[in-house]
């Protein structure tokens, strides 16, 4: 059963920076892309970023370029977003999805259950 | 200000048929596949419908999608009360290089 456990979501102050993670099981993680999604409270879904599963390929929304660095360790079985430079805009929870298929990475077919992070003084 | 534009809400009774559109452009849902998500209350969006029509396994066929030209569909037929949720279409749009949603269609099942 694919399974994507996300982490590290917290209260941080407005200029201040966080890590998250996504761990994945139930699959060969290394093969697939993944992508960060956010919600905001209240709001609907705004795709962040995206890593190629193959040839390291990204993407990043308007909204996080420069500021957010996606990355994974395929050894750990890993997914991370580095956020700096974070605003009250920020505020949202962040789900890591998994492709559909090895070769259609921006389905996103399976889901975290998100995690939390809060950008307020 | 979502670049998928979809209405905020739907609503029909149980048993009923509903559509939920989702319009764009010649940069995303005119040149590229539309996936569709369900987002029940308090949980992680799910995959219904990708690359226009098709549906992941384990989804019923009570969900469609259709596109023409800009712009895409999702109908939903006998509807249960366990159909109430929150309906996003997203695609990849070829001149922001990013993938966009819609700004979601809530459900009422009266």
């Amino acid at each position: 059963e694919v399974q994507l456990v996300e982490s590290g979501g917290d209260l941080v102050q407005p200029g201040g920076s966080l890590r998250l993670s996504c761990e994945g099981s139930g699959f060969t993680f290394s093969s697939y892309s993944m992508n960060w999604v956010r919600q905001a409270p209240g709001k609907g879904l705004e795709w962040l970023s995206y890593i190629d599963g193959s040839d390291g390929t990204l993407y990043y929304a308007d909204s996080v370029k420069g500021r957010f660095t996606i990355s994974r360790d395929n050894a750990k079985n890993s997914l991370y977003l580095q956020m700096d430079s974070l605003r009250a805009e920020d505020t949202a929870v962040y789900y890591c999805a998994r492709g559909f298929t090895v070769i259609r990475g921006l389905i996103m077919a399976y889901w975290g259950q998100g995690t939390l992070v809060t950008v307020s003084s | 200000q979502s670049v998928l534009t979809q209405p905020p809400s739907v609503s029909a009774a149980p048993g009923q048929k509903v559509t939920i559109s989702c319009s764009g452009s010649s940069s995303n849902i005119g040149n590229n596949y539309v996936s569709w998500y369900q987002q029940l209350p308090g949980t992680a969006p799910k995959l219904l419908i990708y690359d226009n029509n098709k549906r992941p396994s384990g989804i019923p066929d009570r969900f469609s999608g259709s596109k023409s030209g800009t712009s895409a569909t999702l109908g939903i037929t006998g509807l249960q009360t366990g159909d109430e949720a929150d309906y996003y279409c997203g695609t990849w749009d070829s001149s922001l290089s990013g993938v966009v949603f819609g700004g979601g269609t809530k459900l009422t099942v009266l």
